[in-house]
């Protein structure tokens, strides 16, 4: 079973608006958690990193959130952009392990 | 150069051929990645180098792949006697280190499809 879950699997949204993607994962002991952004047929770059201290952290419009006590982590996408349809992969590094574990990504949609 | 490269970055096959796969890491970084990723799928841990060896090629599904870093820069995953089902975009990336706290910085990837 994948230790890190992530929902929607897709969203349509309209251009302005906002949305929000969850991520409830079960990796232990735990490090910190990513959240990458994927364009169609590119490489995933890095959006925000989390450590189990930390409960927010903004780039620009994307906010992330983060409550270790339920394993859980929320990214929010305010006036959303055209530039903003992409994936957005959840990615939680366990302790003293190079090894990620990666969600299977939110295909975020915005039309204008 | 500025990021992590891949080349090709498609790459069309016939079953049963061999194929290579290239990747230029950031330079600096000694820590080297390769992943599969599935269409709809998160990316799946292959191989993890640090510097020229291999710390754990646990990933790599059997021995009809295999990768090679001899000087410890570019890198190279080598898939024989190519199937169907390899048919996915390999991507590489590297970190300064290692570890759980550095950053991955991923390549654009190379789609392989084997026919």
């Amino acid at each position: 079973k994948n230790q890190v879950e992530q929902s929607p699997q897709s969203l349509i949204i309209l251009e302005g608006k906002n949305c929000t993607l969850q991520c409830n994962y079960t990796v232990s002991p735990f490090s910190n958690l990513r959240w990458y952004k994927q364009d169609t047929g590119r490489g995933p770059v890095s959006l925000t990193i989390m450590t189990f201290s930390e409960n927010t952290k903004s780039n620009g419009r994307y906010t992330a959130t983060l409550d270790a006590d339920t394993k859980q982590s929320s990214l929010h996408i305010t006036a959303s952009q055209l530039s903003d349809s992409a994936s957005y992969i959840c990615v939680v590094s366990p302790s003293n392990d190079y090894k990620l574990s990666f969600g299977a990504g939110t295909t975020v949609t915005v039309r204008a | 150069g500025a990021g992590v490269s891949q080349t090709p970055s498609n790459k069309v096959t016939e079953k049963g051929k061999y194929v290579e796969l290239r990747c230029d890491p950031i330079s600096g970084h000694t820590a080297l990645y390769w992943y599969r990723q599935s269409l709809g799928q998160g990316p799946e841990f292959l191989i993890y180098f640090q510097g020229t060896g291999a710390a754990d090629d646990s990933g790599l599904p059997n021995d009809r792949f295999f990768a090679v870093r001899p000087e410890g820069s570019v890198s190279t995953l080598k898939i024989q006697r190519t199937e169907r089902g390899d048919s996915a975009v390999y991507l590489c990336a590297s970190s300064l280190k290692g570890g759980s706290t550095d950053t991955q910085y991923f390549g654009p990837g190379t789609r392989l499809t084997v026919l």
